[in-house]
Parts: C-alpha cells; structure tokens; sequence
C-alpha cells in the first residue's frame, strides 16, 4: 500500500500569511497527488488534481506542486474563509488519504 | 448540475448490514466512476472502493474486501455499497464521490454525506 504522510499536522496562521503543506508518499506515485479542503460539516473538496491543476473555481491563491513523492500545496496569501483542514490524495495504486492539515486562525 | 445525493442517516445494530444509495444526476452516469470514502469523527477520510457504472466492475480496499458490496442501478442512477458484520468501529459518515478512471481519478463531486450509526 502506498502511505501518505502530510506535514505539518496542524498550524496557526495569520490572514494574508504565506502557507506551505507538504504530502510525501512511500513511493513514487509520478503526478497522480490530489489536494482537498474540508470544512468542518462537509465533505471534502477538490483542490489541485495531478500535483499541480487547479480545479475549476477555486481562487488562484492556491497553487501545488512536485511529483515522485514529495510535492507541496501552497497559500499564497491566506483568506478567512481558507481556515480548514487540507488532505492530500494519491490515485496511483488503489487511493490514499493523507492524515490531514489543519489551519487555524493565529 | 452534477448531483450526488445520499441519505441522511441510518442505524444499525451489531453484526448487521447497511445499504447506502447515491442518486447521481447532471451527468452520463456511466462515464464516470463512482467511489466510496468514509471518515469517522476526526478522522481523515478513508478510501473503500470503487465502481465502475458502465460495467459494474469494482475494486476494493484491502480493509474492506469480503465486507463490502458496491452496486448500481443504471436506470435510477442510482449507486449503493453495502457494509456487512457491522461493529461500533464501523460508525462514521459515508461519502459517495465521483472520479474518473485509473489513475486520473481525481474525486471531483461528493455527496453529502450518510451517518451511518452502529449500536445496541
């Protein structure tokens, strides 16, 4: 089974804050890393798909990248709205959740 | 627009089963895959499985295999998956999300979520 270890698993910032997670799998996993955000009530929501893709409607504040595995999601310049917890992906071999990132208000 | 809509909540006893359905609608159906996750309270998400609508082939987590069932009906749209021999390590919220095929199967629309509750 391919593992997903997420970093950090919790952290506080403040809005308009650069934020970096980072998402490393057991394996190389080539590109096929997706990024979530969850909102407490509601079920997650498609992020970056392939390390790096922007899905549709959600605000270019939010970039990913790497591929093998280690690979990165990225806040530009955090929004009250965007404190949530952060779940990577892997669909390579079978799908793999991450144990999730936290982000709260400094 | 594309739904999933799924349940609101079940309870079952110890050592039961349940079925859960997700109506999908605003898309072909069978051109998407349909997945199942579930996450216990303040856990992360966990991937079961997987369907393929058009064929009715499925792929399971190795966690769940000999204990989940996951069906369809094309003409209502309708996807199900079936947990047997339930225990209260079974009681979280059950998601249905849609995804492409392989490993381009990013999950791009989720349902709302069914409590599934297991207890005496």
């Amino acid at each position: 089974d391919v593992q997903m270890t997420q970093s950090p698993s919790s952290l506080s910032a403040s809005v308009g804050d650069r934020v970096t997670i980072t998402c490393r799998a057991s394996q190389d996993i080539w590109k096929y890393l997706h990024w979530y955000q969850q909102k407490p009530g509601h079920a997650p929501n498609l992020l970056i798909y392939a390390a790096s893709n922007l899905q549709s409607g959600v605000p270019s504040r939010f970039s990913g990248s790497g591929s093998g595995t280690d690979f990165t999601l990225t806040v530009s310049s955090l929004q009250p709205e965007d404190f949530a917890t952060y779940y990577c992906q892997q669909t390579y071999s079978d799908r793999t959740f991450g144990q999730g990132t936290k982000v709260e208000i400094k | 627009q594309v739904q999933l809509v799924q349940s609101g909540a079940e309870v079952e006893k110890p050592g039961a089963s349940v079925k859960v359905p997700c109506k999908a609608s605003g898309y072909t159906f069978i051109n998407y895959d349909i997945n199942w996750v579930r996450q216990a309270t303040g856990q992360g998400p966990e991937w079961m499985g997987w369907m393929n609508p058009s064929s009715g082939d499925t792929g399971y987590a190795q966690k769940f295999q000999g204990r989940v069932t996951m069906t369809r009906d094309t003409s209502t749209t309708t996807a199900y998956m079936e947990l047997s021999s339930l225990t209260s390590e079974d009681t979280a919220i059950y998601y249905c999300a849609r995804s492409g095929f392989g490993a381009n199967s990013w999950f791009d629309y989720w349902g709302q979520g069914t409590l599934v509750t297991v207890s005496s």
